[in-house]
Formats: C-alpha cells, structure tokens, sequence
C-alpha cells in the first residue's frame, strides 16, 4: 500500500473548518483513500473514503486532488468534540490482504474553544 | 455500520499469565482483524481471522503467543499467551463490511504487571 504523510498536529477554533490534509504521491490506480479518528484510545471512528471523486458524508469532505496524489479531509464546523488523531490510510481495492488498513501516526487535531 | 462489542473492556494480568479477549458483532462478516496498539503508538495489525481457517499472522507475530479462534461469523477471540509488562496494549478488533469498509471495537486495554 501507498505510505501517506500528515502533519503531526494542528489547532482549530471551535465552529470553524477543519481542513486536514494528506500525502499519499505514490498512490496507485486501485488504491482508495480512507479516514479514520481515534479519540483519546477509543477504537478508531471510520470517517470516509474516496477514489477519484469528492466525496460528502454527514461527518465530514473529502477533497481528492485530480492527480490523486493528496487529499484534504475537511470537518466543516470543527466542535471540541472533533479533538482526536485522524489517519488517512490508503488501501487497495478487493481482494485477500488489500483489505488490511495500516496506520501511521496521524495527526492530532485540536479544537479549542 | 455493524455494532461490534469486546470483552473485557480493561484487565490488569499478573505477568506469565494468559487473558482470552472477546469481539462479538451483531451481523455476520467474513473477514475480522487483530489489531494492538502500544502505549503512545499507533495500530499495528497482528492478523486476520477468516471463518472456518486458520487466522493469518502478520510479521513478528506469532500464533503461541497469539492463537486467534473464529468460530462462527460473528465472534473471534485473541489470546495473549505468557504475558509479560511489553504485552501492555489496547488490543481492538475489526470487521469487514458488506461495503469493504472496517468498523472497530472499543478496545480492551490490558497492564500486564
């Protein structure tokens, strides 16, 4: 799988957006892009996933640029609640051991009042 | 997205002892993963566990000292075998869903002194 590259942390005000972004330059054409978050050791929290399109859930965007070598997560109106360690993992298409998810170290987004 | 529960949620283990965790989901899946999670780290998949075959074991894990059970579709166990202070972990499980997307458990968070 592709290896991704976050920013170790960032800081948001409380009901601004959140605009996380990712590396991923040696994506492969199979290859999707996921989100997880993890607050404070809880089990990660699947957020959304993508392959070529943008993508819009209740939680949260996803902006894939067209090349597909990064991605921004965006959290439209951040809430203290929204302070964890998100990764974004990227993951092969069907099939066997594609289904694996591998972290890195995420980054630690924090909402401040 | 499946509801999936684990059992028991903390444990403190006396070292050289053994604790069998839980992961139960509320629907059927195919596919249910192992992951720990090390004091200050990130996730690290020890193996997949597929109904009706052996589980498979990532590098630098092994079954002795992690023997995975998955009778049925939906419930697995994982065995920490011989503990000792390094087995200290949040040991989560995961499955697959219909969509290939992975959900989480809360976790079992174990000391091992």
């Amino acid at each position: 799988d592709a290896k991704t590259t976050q920013p170790p942390s960032m800081d948001c005000a409380e009901g601004r957006a959140a605009n996380l972004p990712c590396n991923h330059s040696t994506i492969s054409g199979n290859e999707y892009v996921y989100w997880y978050r993890q607050i404070h050791s809880q089990g990660p929290q699947y957020i959304i996933h993508g392959l070529k399109n943008n993508e819009t859930n209740e939680m949260a965007s996803l902006i894939i640029t067209e090349d597909r070598k990064s991605s921004t997560l965006i959290l439209p109106h951040a809430t203290l609640r929204d302070t964890a360690v998100y990764y974004c993992i990227v993951r092969a298409g069907s099939g066997g051991s594609n289904y694996k998810l591998t972290f890195g170290k995420g980054t630690l987004l924090t909402v401040n009042p | 997205s499946a509801v999936i529960s684990q059992k028991p949620s903390r444990d403190i283990c006396q070292r050289g002892t053994s604790l069998t965790i839980q992961c139960q989901v509320d629907s059927q899946v195919t596919m249910m993963f192992w992951y720990r999670q090390q004091p200050g780290q990130s996730l690290t998949l020890i193996a997949t566990a597929n109904q009706g075959s052996e589980a498979t074991y990532e590098s630098g894990f092994v079954i002795d000292k992690f023997p995975i059970s998955r009778p049925n579709l939906t419930f697995s166990t994982l065995t920490v075998s011989n503990m000792s202070p390094e087995d200290s972990s949040i040991y989560l499980c995961s499955v697959l869903s219909p969509g290939e997307t992975q959900y989480f458990g809360p976790g079992t968070r174990l000391l091992v002194l």
